[in-house]
């Protein structure tokens, strides 16, 4: 079953924007990933995020994580057309297993 | 990150043939081995877990006859698609873990066709 919820499930910006995508969950986790996902390819690992943490940084990507809310949010600065892709949050938890949510399709434009 | 491949990257057969996946890591040696189905604009969903030299575990809903799942080796796992149907065509991907399982890392996937 589906653990995280991404929203908008579709964001189209101008390069050079910030992306911001939101991601709900439902139960207790351990930590929280995001991945990016280029057409037809396989998963890359972005950043993980562990509950005790609150905001982390890598490169143009800021990661928060509230868990009094359950929520996460991503944001991607300065965008680029090649940071067009699909974005899913993944939740771990005490089953030591990722579930992902639904993905937001991300489409930046040159 | 550490690198995992998948062979073959596609593949098309015939309804009732039997086709098998291979998952390496290339780099390191993976105590786990997790295999997701991917369908179009969809999430990854988890088929099952698996574990070098025991076997797999399956998530509910996951019929173990027809997907078989062998960890052989620290570094290769295969994924076996019995008596493929059209319904079984999809994104299967496989991801690879050390110890702990927290941080996995994802093969390219392979897209399989059944006609």
């Amino acid at each position: 079953s589906q653990q995280g919820e991404e929203d908008p499930q579709a964001l189209s910006i101008q390069e050079g924007e910030n992306a911001t995508m939101n991601c709900s969950y439902k139960t207790s986790i351990n930590n929280l990933q995001w991945y990016r996902q280029n057409s037809g390819r396989g998963l890359v690992h972005l950043i993980l995020i562990r509950s005790n943490e609150r905001e982390k940084h890598s490169g143009r990507l800021r990661v928060t994580l509230d868990t009094s809310k359950k929520s996460s949010s991503l944001l991607i600065t300065a965008s680029r057309a090649a940071d067009t892709a699909s974005y899913f949050c993944a939740t771990f938890g005490a089953n030591s297993k990722l579930t992902f949510g639904k993905g937001i399709t991300l489409s930046v434009r040159p | 990150g550490a690198v995992v491949s998948q062979h073959p990257s596609w593949v098309i057969c015939k309804s009732g043939t039997s086709v098998k996946i291979e998952c390496r890591s290339l780099d390191f040696q993976a105590t786990t081995m997790f295999w997701y189905r991917q369908f179009p604009k969809q999430s990854l969903m988890l088929m099952a877990t698996s574990n070098e030299g025991s076997k797999a575990t399956y998530e509910q809903g996951v019929e173990k006859d027809k997907f078989l799942i062998n960890h052989a080796s620290l570094t290769l796992s295969t994924l076996t698609v019995t008596s493929a149907h059209p319904e079984d065509s999809s994104f299967y991907i496989c991801s690879a873990a050390g110890a702990p399982a927290d941080t996995q890392y994802f093969g390219p996937g392979t897209r399989l066709t059944v006609l």
